[in-house]
């Protein structure tokens, strides 16, 4: 099966703090996505990255930036957290070729920022 | 980007089989219809993907209508590890992005 590992279920930081999520899976996707999760809200998309080295901006990158160094390896950065970043961050992955590929996710990051 | 419209919330019996259904009038030609289930505490889930016929997995059925305006999920018996919110997402964007609505959130009764 496949295997979406986030390295943290909770956290909790203070505003201000640079934070550090990540993600690792192990089916050698090309594709891996951040997502945070907002009760009415939904799932939406923050960045996204199709190979190592890159990545796109999804619906709501404003105050995140991301790193993928090693293709199994995606992070998500909040350079200076703020008390609206409180939230549930999910990533996937999947593979690349064949734009209907399934997306496989991790349980989760909840987050809270004090 | 198609929108979907899903009831809010469904409930079943256990061991009953339970129909999902989702309106996407706007779905474009091209586009598949892919279903996810979210349980409690967990991270999304695949379910299952169709185009144009009729789809079965181990999870579960996709009856998808002939004018493509509408599916079903149907879960042939519900049991109680099914309850979960499901969504329904017609087509992807570029870059295979999802884009979650609403769902429907499943109770199943013992």
């Amino acid at each position: 099966d496949v295997k979406v590992t986030q390295s943290s279920r909770y956290l909790v930081k203070r505003t201000g703090e640079k934070v550090f999520l990540e993600c690792v899976q192990d089916m050698d996707h090309e594709n891996m996505f951040w997502y945070r999760q907002d009760p009415g809200l939904g799932l939406r998309l923050i960045y996204f990255s199709y190979d190592v080295k890159m990545k796109e901006k999804g619906d709501i990158p404003e105050g995140y930036s991301v790193s993928r160094e090693k293709k199994e390896r995606f992070s998500l950065i909040l350079e200076s957290a703020s008390t609206n970043q409180t939230s549930m961050y999910l990533c996937a992955s999947s593979f690349l070729v064949g734009s209907n590929q399934p997306q496989h996710f991790g349980d989760g990051t909840r987050l809270s920022i004090l | 980007d198609a929108k979907t419209t899903q009831p809010n919330s469904m409930e079943s019996n256990e061991e009953e089989p339970v129909h999902l259904p989702c309106n996407h009038s706007t779905i474009s030609g091209t586009d598949y219809i892919h279903w996810y289930r979210q349980l409690p505490s967990q991270g999304p889930e695949y379910v299952i993907h169709g185009l144009t016929s009729n789809v079965n997995n181990r999870m579960a059925s996709l009856a998808i209508a002939e004018d493509r305006k509408s599916s079903t999920l149907i879960l042939h018996r519900a049991t109680l590890r099914d309850a979960a919110v499901y969504y329904c997402i017609p087509g992807v964007n570029a870059g295979n992005m999802l884009t979650f609505g609403g769902g429907t959130r499943l109770m199943v009764k013992p």
